[in-house]
């Protein structure tokens, strides 16, 4: 199966500052079927990218995508207060699909 | 727009039964893949299981194979997740969610507490 190892686990930001997070892959997503989504204290998780680099419908453009591979990246230009929550990557490209551990972005 | 809602979660004790459901609405069910996570308490998340449309298709994670069986009624728009032989570690919050490449839509998931 293929591990996500998502980097740090916490990030201590401020707001207005950037934020970007790391996701790398155990081996390579051929596809590049990487999505991130993002998670608040008792609500499902929002998918925000999809296919390494595509914004969902709805994601706001402070929030990019990057990476191919093994390696990718998501990046928030400019944290707004809602921004801070809890982002996964999650790899569709290999069966059993995998979650990364995730990387909590925290005042 | 598109509304996912489960249910069927409870307290059941360790090697029983329960039957998950999600009921779906505001998109057009049968042309979409269905999905399955979960999340224990405090934790990430787990994929489970996916479904084709036509149910054609199915795929379980290791971790629930043979235990787990995914089905669904595309007449009435719903989702099932029957779970067998439960244990303490399947405790966690079920998630149904649209599609699969990736899932875009999610529930808000029901609640399976697995103790004695």
């Amino acid at each position: 199966e293929i591990v996500l190892t998502q980097s740090p686990g916490t990030l201590s930001l401020s707001p207005g500052e950037r934020a970007t997070l790391s996701c790398r892959a155990s081996q390579s997503l051929a596809s590049n079927y990487l999505a991130w989504y993002q998670q608040k204290p008792g609500q499902a998780p929002r998918l925000l990218m999809y296919d390494a680099f595509n914004g969902a419908t709805g994601t706001p453009t402070r929030f990019s995508a990057s990476g191919s591979g093994t390696d990718f990246t998501l990046t928030i230009s400019s944290l707004e207060p809602e921004d801070f929550a809890v982002y996964y990557c999650h790899q569709y490209d290999t069966s059993p699909l995998t979650f990364g551990g995730g990387t909590k972005v925290e005042v | 727009q598109v509304h996912l809602v489960e249910s069927g979660g409870a307290l059941v004790k360790p090697g029983g039964s329960l039957r998950l459901s999600c009921a779906a609405s505001g998109f057009s069910f049968n042309d979409y893949y269905m999905t399955w996570i979960r999340q224990a308490p405090g934790k990430g998340l787990e994929w489970l299981s996916v479904i084709s449309s036509g149910s054609t298709y199915i795929d379980y994670a290791d971790s629930v194979k043979g235990r787990f069986t995914v089905s669904r009624d595309n007449a009435k728009n719903s989702l099932f997740l029957q779970m067998n032989s439960l244990r303490a570690e399947d405790t966690a919050v079920y998630y149904c969610a649209r599609g699969v490449y990736p899932s875009d839509y999610w529930g808000r998931g029901t609640l399976v507490t697995v103790s004695s």
